[in-house]
């Protein structure tokens, strides 16, 4: 099947610094991307989608300007944590559909995010 | 706006038993069913999907899951688990009128099968 990479797995940063995390689709092109949000026991919350060659689409009350979003190529979409707070501490997760096969999406093994 | 319940947060089992996870959701319109698997330290994998036609879907691993309009469920079962079913379990949903792959999920049930 179809192979979605993140990187890196776990990353932990001070408070008020940058965090750049990468996802890759391996083996297919994706021209849409989706950015999770995972909290201890509760569910994956979608936080936005990524469009190549356009600007990113976010939900509502996630903040624009805090993450950022770049789909720099088909394969790779990139979510930047900005001035990070302990509060952003969670799981990331990307997926992407392959095209031509409706409505299903390969999931990122996820990122772990731990701000001190 | 549109939801996914599932019922159970955690789920134990021993080794053979059979297993039935509920899942339900709000909308009323067309939509297309999901179960996702994520064993530790693993990222998710589709188990199985309903999008039309018959009802009753098999997944992989001896998975199946019935989708009842009625009752806007679309509860995932397997009559016997293994050990190696250890995992939490999401049932997501699309539906139309959203992008069609914009994924909604409910919170996860962690399934610990004892051998």
């Amino acid at each position: 099947g179809a192979v979605v990479s993140q990187h890196p797995s776990r990353v932990i940063c001070k408070s008020g610094t940058s965090v750049k995390i990468e996802c890759r689709s391996l083996d297919f092109q994706a021209t849409t991307m989706f950015w999770y949000r995972q909290f201890p026991k509760k569910s994956l919350m979608l936080m936005a989608t990524s469009n190549e060659g356009s600007k990113a689409t976010y939900e509502q009350g996630v903040e624009k300007d805090k993450f950022l979003i770049n789909h720099a190529s088909l394969t790779l979409s990139t979510l930047t944590v900005t001035s990070a707070h302990p509060e952003d501490s969670s799981f990331y997760i990307c997926s992407a559909p392959v095209a031509g096969v409706a409505d299903t999406q390969y999931f990122g093994p996820g990122t772990r995010l731990t701000v001190l | 706006a549109q939801s996914v319940s599932q019922h159970n947060h955690h789920v134990i089992l021993s080794e053979a038993a059979s297993l039935e996870l509920g899942c339900n959701y709000s909308y009323g319109g067309t939509v297309n069913l999901f179960w996702y698997v994520q064993y530790p330290g693993q990222h998710l994998q589709l188990l199985l999907k309903y999008f039309s036609g018959d009802p009753l879907v098999k997944g992989i691993k001896g998975f199946e899951a019935e989708f009842i309009k009625s009752k806007f469920s679309f509860n995932l079962r397997k009559p016997s688990v293994q050990w190696s079913d250890t995992a939490e379990y999401f049932c997501a949903v699309t539906y139309s009128g959203a992008g069609s792959y914009q994924l909604t999920f409910g919170k996860g049930t962690k399934l610990s099968v004892i051998p």
